[in-house]
């Protein structure tokens, strides 16, 4: 077994501010992914990466910025927060050719 | 545009029954179609899966009805429990697509002691 951990779990910032979420997974995964969830919306993916210092965008790519820095962790930049981005955001492991992704707990952020 | 639509948003229903989760879907060349399990505070965990040459998968209460013409399948909870309560999100994949998951809005389903 393995697990996805995401930090912080709860994030705070300002509107402009830079922002920055980051994911751990032990997996052993090549593939990782970064989902925002907004409520009655399901989740929307932002970016991902099928393997080390690979970037691929997602639907919802404008705004932020990703960096796998290595095969096990993937991190997520707000570029500058706004207030209508407060959501759940979620990052998700999957073997290279698998389907079944498996996802962290998420980082609710929020924007005063 | 929502590639996959699921319904009712909200469903209850009383312990014991028969709850059912319906899905749509508008790309034909989509091919594998998991249902995931969400808890408040959780990220969403694999519940099961079906590939399209199925039309049926079954995991103990908890069976997919797949209909490839119609392009529609539904989740069926028997003998539902409270501890189902929970939302439930439909997704698809294609084979060719990396692995990439396009998730339906959900629906949260309540279960009445």
């Amino acid at each position: 077994g393995g697990i996805i951990t995401q930090t912080p779990k709860f994030l705070i910032g300002q509107e402009g501010q830079k922002l920055t979420l980051k994911c751990q997974q032990n997996f052993n995964h090549d593939t990782m992914y970064w989902y925002r969830q907004d409520s009655g919306k399901g989740l929307r993916l932002i970016y991902y990466s099928i393997t080390e210092n690979d970037l691929q965008k997602g639907d919802l790519s404008e705004g932020y910025d990703a960096s796998r820095e290595k095969k096990s962790s993937f991190s997520l930049t707000v570029t500058s927060a706004q207030k209508n981005e407060m959501a759940v955001f979620l990052c998700a492991s999957s073997m290279r050719t698998g389907r079944e992704q498996y996802f962290g707990p998420g980082t609710r952020l929020t924007v005063l | 545009q929502q590639q996959v639509r699921q319904s009712p948003q909200s469903l209850t229903v009383w312990e014991g029954e028969t709850a059912i989760l319906n899905c749509s879907y508008e790309n034909s060349a989509f091919d594998y179609f998991p249902w995931y399990q969400q808890f408040p505070g959780e990220g969403p965990a694999l519940l099961i899966a079906i590939r399209s040459v199925s039309d049926k998968k079954e995991d103990g209460r908890f069976t997919i009805f797949f209909n490839k013409r119609e392009k529609k399948l539904s989740l069926h909870i028997t003998d539902s429990q409270p501890g189902d309560s929970a939302t439930y999100f439909c997704a698809a994949s294609m084979n060719y697509n990396q692995g990439k998951l396009i998730f339906g809005q959900g629906t949260k389903l309540s279960i009445k002691p």
